[in-house]
């Protein structure tokens, strides 16, 4: 079965760039349609971005466009999610996700602080 | 984008009850609905795919039903550990979109 295993926390600077891996076991990545989820704290969860598989390219969420690359290196089984011109805002805990239909296997989450 | 959105945001309830949660899209998503439950300080779990079919693993009391706007989840007999926040996700159209989440509470 599908395991997705997420990098640890991160502390940045407003400004500074910061980058999250995931690294899948039990499937190869390209087996895989993986997606980005991020949760501020004490609110909801928002959909950052994820591949297609119907147009075979990663679809972004329009607020992130210009800020969020999102990558994958299948010789690692691995994909990254990079997100540039931090803001405190961007305070977060960030998953990765997959699934067929429905996203049915998640990261364990990484937190990511933005402060000066 | 399509908005989704949820009732009641949070609610409250004792353990045997039957609640239901309601997810309206802005326009029609046909079934590409998905509900998910979160416990603080953990992953959200699939529970329902397809607006009705229940994940491997998923207890029966957990029921999905609709289609076009219109979306429900019920949990026919709460228990103790359905305590946790339900959230929606719009599977139709790109970009992806969660409803803000119903909290569920203990009475």
């Amino acid at each position: 079965q599908v395991q997705l295993v997420q990098s640890g926390a991160q502390v940045k600077k407003p400004g500074a760039s910061v980058k999250v891996s995931c690294t899948v076991s039990g499937f190869t990545l390209t087996e895989l349609s993986m997606h980005w989820v991020r949760q501020a704290p004490g609110k909801g969860l928002e959909w950052m971005g994820g591949f297609d598989p119907e147009d075979g390219e990663t679809i972004l969420a329009q607020r992130f466009q210009g800020r969020v690359t999102m990558t994958e290196d299948t010789s690692a089984d691995t994909a990254y999610l990079e997100l540039s011109s931090l803001r405190s805002d961007d305070t977060a805990v960030y998953f990765c996700a997959t699934g067929g239909s429905g996203m049915d296997v998640w990261g364990q989450g990484t937190t990511v602080t933005v402060s000066s | 984008a399509i908005q989704m959105t949820q009732s009641p945001s949070s609610l409250s309830a004792s353990v045997g009850d039957r609640v239901t949660i309601t997810c309206r899209a802005s326009q029609g998503i046909r079934n590409e609905l998905g509900w998910y439950q979160q416990k603080a300080g953990k992953a959200p779990k699939l529970l329902i795919y397809g607006a009705s079919n229940r994940q491997t693993g998923v207890p029966s009391r957990f029921i999905g039903s609709g289609s076009g706007t219109d979306f429900t989840l019920t949990i026919s007999s709460l228990q103790p550990e359905d305590f946790a926040t339900y959230y929606c996700l719009q599977e139709y159209s790109r970009p992806r979109t969660f409803g803000p989440g119903t909290k569920l509470d203990i009475k």
